[in-house]
């Protein structure tokens, strides 16, 4: 049972360049969800989804697109990098019901210069 | 704005005593509290949580002590362990229009001296 697995571990982005962040779940959750995590500011919700075909901005979508073509994946796209973008992201399901918590994946540390 | 705010940012305690990290929250939808707990190079986990009808909440040597009228909850780690040296993130979950969404603190680094 893998979880919610991220790919890739580390990425360094030149200004202006557009990447995607992959994540995968195996455990058919519903509600899936990215994050950013930067020092002092805890985690941030940048979009979340419901279900396949159904996503929604968060507290700090500008600059991120997401889709959900599948209920297993949910990328999140970086359409023209900037240093601002310079953090660590979390991707994130869980099954609906708040009582089930989150299920994190183990972060993808990025790099804007 | 923060929805929800912790403190203290860094916590240096002892082995052996009791760790406490607050938290408070302005928004009354909130239904679900949960706290993880984040180790280096790792993702947030969850450790525990507690909904507001409730007023305390012990799973081993984890607590959360909740205050509805004042809108504040705390975690409280007795008898510390190096092991308990993480990060450490309250949260609060609504549900809007059908999704669940999950607002975090800002954190708190804990250090356990041996």
């Amino acid at each position: 049972n893998a979880g919610v697995t991220q790919t890739p571990k580390f990425q360094v982005l030149k200004t202006g360049q557009s990447m995607t962040l992959q994540c995968a779940q195996d455990m058919n959750h519903e509600y899936m969800s990215w994050y950013r995590q930067d020092p002092g500011m805890g985690l941030r919700l940048i979009h979340y989804s419901v279900g396949a075909g159904i996503t929604d901005q968060g507290e700090v979508p500008n600059g991120y697109n997401v889709s959900r073509s599948t209920t297993e994946d949910f990328p999140l796209r970086l359409l023209s990098a900037a240093p601002s973008q310079t953090s660590v992201y979390f991707c994130a399901s869980t099954e609906a019901g708040a009582e089930y918590g989150y299920t994190f994946g183990s972060g993808t540390r990025l790099t804007v210069v | 704005q923060q929805q929800v705010k912790q403190s203290p940012q860094s916590l240096i305690v002892q082995k052996g005593g009791i760790s406490i990290i607050n938290c408070a929250y302005e928004n009354t939808a909130f239904d679900y509290f949960p706290w993880y707990q984040q180790f280096p190079g790792k993702g947030p986990a969850l450790l525990i949580a507690i909904r507001p009808d409730v007023s305390e909440k012990k799973e081993g040597r984890f607590t959360i002590s909740f205050n509805k009228s004042a809108k504040q909850f705390s975690l409280h780690i007795m008898d510390s362990q190096p092991g308990d040296s993480a990060t450490y993130f309250c949260a609060a979950t609504s549900f809007i229009q059908g999704a669940q969404k999950l607002v975090f603190g800002q954190g708190t680094r804990l250090t356990i001296n041996p």
